[in-house]
Protein backbone atom coordinates (compact mmCIF):
# COMPACT_ATOMS: atom_id res chain seq x y z
CA UNK A 1 0.00 0.00 0.00
CA UNK A 2 1.13 3.35 -0.76
CA UNK A 3 2.39 5.56 2.15
CA UNK A 4 3.59 8.83 3.17
CA UNK A 5 5.09 9.05 6.52
CA UNK A 6 5.78 12.67 8.09
CA UNK A 7 7.96 13.61 11.04
CA UNK A 8 8.22 14.95 13.31
CA UNK A 9 4.39 14.79 14.13
CA UNK A 10 4.54 18.54 15.89
CA UNK A 11 7.33 20.97 16.10
CA UNK A 12 7.71 24.41 18.53
CA UNK A 13 10.16 26.15 17.29
CA UNK A 14 11.44 29.89 18.64
CA UNK A 15 10.97 33.01 16.10
CA UNK A 16 14.17 33.00 13.87
CA UNK A 17 15.29 29.61 13.78
CA UNK A 18 15.52 27.20 11.47
CA UNK A 19 13.87 23.48 11.08
CA UNK A 20 13.53 20.95 9.09
CA UNK A 21 10.38 18.71 8.08
CA UNK A 22 10.65 15.26 7.16
CA UNK A 23 8.48 13.24 4.92
CA UNK A 24 9.12 9.11 3.92
CA UNK A 25 7.10 7.69 0.93
CA UNK A 26 6.75 3.88 -0.39
CA UNK A 27 4.94 5.40 -3.49
CA UNK A 28 6.06 3.32 -6.64
CA UNK A 29 6.00 4.38 -9.63
CA UNK A 30 6.66 7.83 -8.44
CA UNK A 31 5.77 11.05 -10.37
CA UNK A 32 6.30 13.89 -7.98
CA UNK A 33 5.91 15.26 -4.84
CA UNK A 34 4.43 18.49 -3.48
CA UNK A 35 4.36 20.47 0.24
CA UNK A 36 1.68 21.96 0.71
CA UNK A 37 0.89 24.53 4.12
CA UNK A 38 -2.47 24.62 5.86
CA UNK A 39 -3.25 27.21 8.12
CA UNK A 40 -5.79 26.24 10.11
CA UNK A 41 -8.86 26.42 9.23
CA UNK A 42 -7.98 27.19 5.45
CA UNK A 43 -7.47 24.68 2.99
CA UNK A 44 -3.90 23.50 1.95
CA UNK A 45 -1.48 25.97 -0.36
CA UNK A 46 0.88 24.69 -2.77
CA UNK A 47 4.41 25.40 -1.58
CA UNK A 48 6.72 23.19 -4.10
CA UNK A 49 6.28 20.76 -6.43
CA UNK A 50 9.00 18.38 -7.47
CA UNK A 51 9.57 15.81 -10.24
CA UNK A 52 11.73 12.57 -10.25
CA UNK A 53 14.92 14.37 -11.63
CA UNK A 54 15.04 17.50 -9.05
CA UNK A 55 16.74 16.98 -5.99
CA UNK A 56 15.78 20.84 -4.32
CA UNK A 57 13.15 23.52 -4.89
CA UNK A 58 13.46 27.09 -3.24
CA UNK A 59 9.76 28.97 -2.77
CA UNK A 60 11.43 32.15 -0.52
CA UNK A 61 12.60 30.18 2.93
CA UNK A 62 11.12 27.41 2.14
CA UNK A 63 13.55 25.05 0.80
CA UNK A 64 12.73 21.34 -0.75
CA UNK A 65 14.74 18.60 -1.12
CA UNK A 66 14.16 15.15 -2.72
CA UNK A 67 15.74 12.17 -2.64
CA UNK A 68 14.57 9.64 -5.28
CA UNK A 69 16.55 6.72 -4.12
CA UNK A 70 15.67 6.60 -0.54
CA UNK A 71 12.62 8.07 -1.23
CA UNK A 72 12.78 10.82 0.92
CA UNK A 73 12.30 14.40 1.17
CA UNK A 74 12.87 17.17 4.01
CA UNK A 75 11.31 20.50 3.81
CA UNK A 76 13.59 23.59 5.27
CA UNK A 77 12.24 26.83 6.57
CA UNK A 78 15.14 29.58 6.97
CA UNK A 79 14.38 32.55 9.84
CA UNK A 80 10.95 30.99 10.79
CA UNK A 81 8.20 33.74 11.27
CA UNK A 82 5.05 33.47 13.81
CA UNK A 83 3.10 33.29 10.80
CA UNK A 84 5.05 29.73 9.50
CA UNK A 85 2.59 28.43 12.36
CA UNK A 86 0.55 26.01 10.03
CA UNK A 87 0.50 22.20 9.05
CA UNK A 88 2.86 21.09 6.72
CA UNK A 89 1.58 18.02 4.36
CA UNK A 90 3.65 16.09 2.02
CA UNK A 91 1.37 14.39 -0.82
CA UNK A 92 2.96 12.12 -3.67
CA UNK A 93 1.60 11.74 -7.01
CA UNK A 94 2.31 7.98 -8.34
CA UNK A 95 3.06 7.69 -11.78
CA UNK A 96 -0.12 7.25 -14.37
CA UNK A 97 -1.83 10.87 -13.07
CA UNK A 98 -5.37 10.94 -12.32
CA UNK A 99 -6.07 11.02 -8.62
CA UNK A 100 -2.84 9.31 -7.93
CA UNK A 101 -1.86 11.66 -4.71
CA UNK A 102 -1.03 10.50 -1.67
CA UNK A 103 -0.97 12.59 1.91
CA UNK A 104 0.72 12.25 4.99
CA UNK A 105 -0.93 13.48 7.69
CA UNK A 106 1.77 16.60 8.24
CA UNK A 107 3.94 18.22 10.71
CA UNK A 108 2.32 20.47 12.57
CA UNK A 109 4.64 23.76 13.36
CA UNK A 110 4.29 26.22 16.36
CA UNK A 111 6.43 29.10 15.74
CA UNK A 112 6.62 31.17 19.07
CA UNK A 113 8.20 34.77 19.82
CA UNK B 1 -10.04 35.39 -10.84
CA UNK B 2 -10.89 34.58 -7.32
CA UNK B 3 -10.01 31.46 -6.32
CA UNK B 4 -11.75 28.02 -5.09
CA UNK B 5 -15.00 29.14 -3.47
CA UNK B 6 -16.61 26.40 -1.04
CA UNK B 7 -20.41 26.76 0.40
CA UNK B 8 -21.47 26.58 3.44
CA UNK B 9 -18.42 27.16 5.34
CA UNK B 10 -20.29 25.58 8.21
CA UNK B 11 -23.14 22.98 8.40
CA UNK B 12 -24.28 21.60 11.08
CA UNK B 13 -27.17 18.64 10.37
CA UNK B 14 -29.01 16.13 12.67
CA UNK B 15 -28.55 12.43 11.96
CA UNK B 16 -30.24 10.88 9.37
CA UNK B 17 -30.38 14.65 7.14
CA UNK B 18 -29.24 14.82 3.82
CA UNK B 19 -26.75 17.49 2.67
CA UNK B 20 -25.24 19.62 0.03
CA UNK B 21 -21.99 20.79 -0.45
CA UNK B 22 -21.18 23.35 -2.64
CA UNK B 23 -18.00 23.74 -4.62
CA UNK B 24 -17.06 26.70 -7.55
CA UNK B 25 -13.61 26.04 -8.84
CA UNK B 26 -11.38 28.07 -10.88
CA UNK B 27 -12.48 29.65 -14.36
CA UNK B 28 -11.32 27.50 -16.85
CA UNK B 29 -9.98 24.45 -14.34
CA UNK B 30 -11.14 21.33 -15.96
CA UNK B 31 -10.49 19.12 -12.51
CA UNK B 32 -12.05 19.37 -10.15
CA UNK B 33 -11.84 17.01 -6.76
CA UNK B 34 -13.38 16.49 -3.47
CA UNK B 35 -11.19 15.42 -0.19
CA UNK B 36 -12.01 15.01 3.22
CA UNK B 37 -10.10 15.77 5.78
CA UNK B 38 -10.91 14.11 9.82
CA UNK B 39 -9.10 15.44 12.21
CA UNK B 40 -5.52 14.47 12.75
CA UNK B 41 -5.61 12.40 9.61
CA UNK B 42 -4.56 13.14 5.96
CA UNK B 43 -6.33 14.33 3.29
CA UNK B 44 -8.83 11.42 1.75
CA UNK B 45 -9.88 11.32 -1.48
CA UNK B 46 -13.65 10.99 -3.03
CA UNK B 47 -13.83 11.82 -6.43
CA UNK B 48 -12.27 13.85 -9.08
CA UNK B 49 -13.96 15.08 -12.19
CA UNK B 50 -11.72 15.93 -15.48
CA UNK B 51 -13.04 17.50 -18.32
CA UNK B 52 -16.03 15.53 -20.08
CA UNK B 53 -14.61 11.77 -18.96
CA UNK B 54 -16.45 10.29 -16.52
CA UNK B 55 -15.39 11.19 -13.31
CA UNK B 56 -13.14 8.88 -10.74
CA UNK B 57 -16.34 8.14 -8.03
CA UNK B 58 -13.51 5.42 -6.67
CA UNK B 59 -12.88 7.10 -3.18
CA UNK B 60 -16.64 7.78 -2.01
CA UNK B 61 -16.56 5.83 1.02
CA UNK B 62 -20.44 4.69 0.80
CA UNK B 63 -23.28 4.72 -1.49
CA UNK B 64 -24.71 7.86 0.76
CA UNK B 65 -21.90 9.72 -0.99
CA UNK B 66 -22.20 11.12 -4.54
CA UNK B 67 -21.14 14.19 -6.56
CA UNK B 68 -21.89 15.76 -9.82
CA UNK B 69 -20.33 18.53 -11.99
CA UNK B 70 -22.53 20.71 -14.30
CA UNK B 71 -21.06 22.44 -17.21
CA UNK B 72 -17.76 21.60 -16.73
CA UNK B 73 -17.63 24.11 -13.55
CA UNK B 74 -20.01 24.41 -10.05
CA UNK B 75 -19.86 20.79 -8.61
CA UNK B 76 -22.08 19.46 -6.18
CA UNK B 77 -21.02 16.88 -2.93
CA UNK B 78 -24.28 15.37 -1.34
CA UNK B 79 -24.02 12.92 1.18
CA UNK B 80 -27.40 11.16 2.19
CA UNK B 81 -28.90 9.85 5.82
CA UNK B 82 -25.67 11.05 7.07
CA UNK B 83 -23.58 9.50 9.84
CA UNK B 84 -21.97 11.05 13.00
CA UNK B 85 -18.70 9.61 11.62
CA UNK B 86 -19.39 11.62 8.22
CA UNK B 87 -18.40 14.63 10.50
CA UNK B 88 -15.42 16.07 9.17
CA UNK B 89 -14.26 19.18 6.61
CA UNK B 90 -14.75 18.86 3.20
CA UNK B 91 -12.21 20.31 0.74
CA UNK B 92 -12.90 20.86 -2.88
CA UNK B 93 -9.61 21.77 -5.15
CA UNK B 94 -9.16 22.74 -8.90
CA UNK B 95 -6.09 21.97 -11.21
CA UNK B 96 -5.41 23.26 -15.41
CA UNK B 97 -5.07 19.47 -15.36
CA UNK B 98 -4.56 16.20 -13.70
CA UNK B 99 -3.16 16.44 -10.21
CA UNK B 100 -0.78 13.43 -10.95
CA UNK B 101 1.25 15.73 -13.57
CA UNK B 102 2.67 18.90 -12.35
CA UNK B 103 -0.39 20.91 -12.30
CA UNK B 104 -0.95 22.88 -9.29
CA UNK B 105 -3.58 22.12 -7.20
CA UNK B 106 -5.25 25.19 -5.68
CA UNK B 107 -7.73 24.43 -2.83
CA UNK B 108 -11.13 26.17 -1.26
CA UNK B 109 -11.29 26.86 2.12
CA UNK B 110 -13.47 23.72 3.06
CA UNK B 111 -16.43 23.51 4.32
CA UNK B 112 -16.84 21.71 7.81
CA UNK B 113 -19.66 19.23 8.42
CA UNK B 114 -20.56 18.71 11.65
CA UNK B 115 -23.50 15.57 12.07
CA UNK B 116 -25.03 15.62 15.93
Amino acid sequence: KNQVEQSPQSLIILEGKNCTLQCNYTVSPFSNLRWYKQDTGRGPVSLTIMTFSENTKSNGRYTATLDADTKQSSLHITASQLSDSASYICVVSGAGGGNKLTFGTGTQLKVEL
Amino acid sequence: GAGVSQSPSNKVTEKGKDVELRCDPISGHTALYWYRQSLGQGLEFLIYFQGNSAPDKSGLPSDRFSAERTGGSVSTLTIQRTQQEDSAVYLCASSLGLAGGPYEQYFGPGTRLTVT
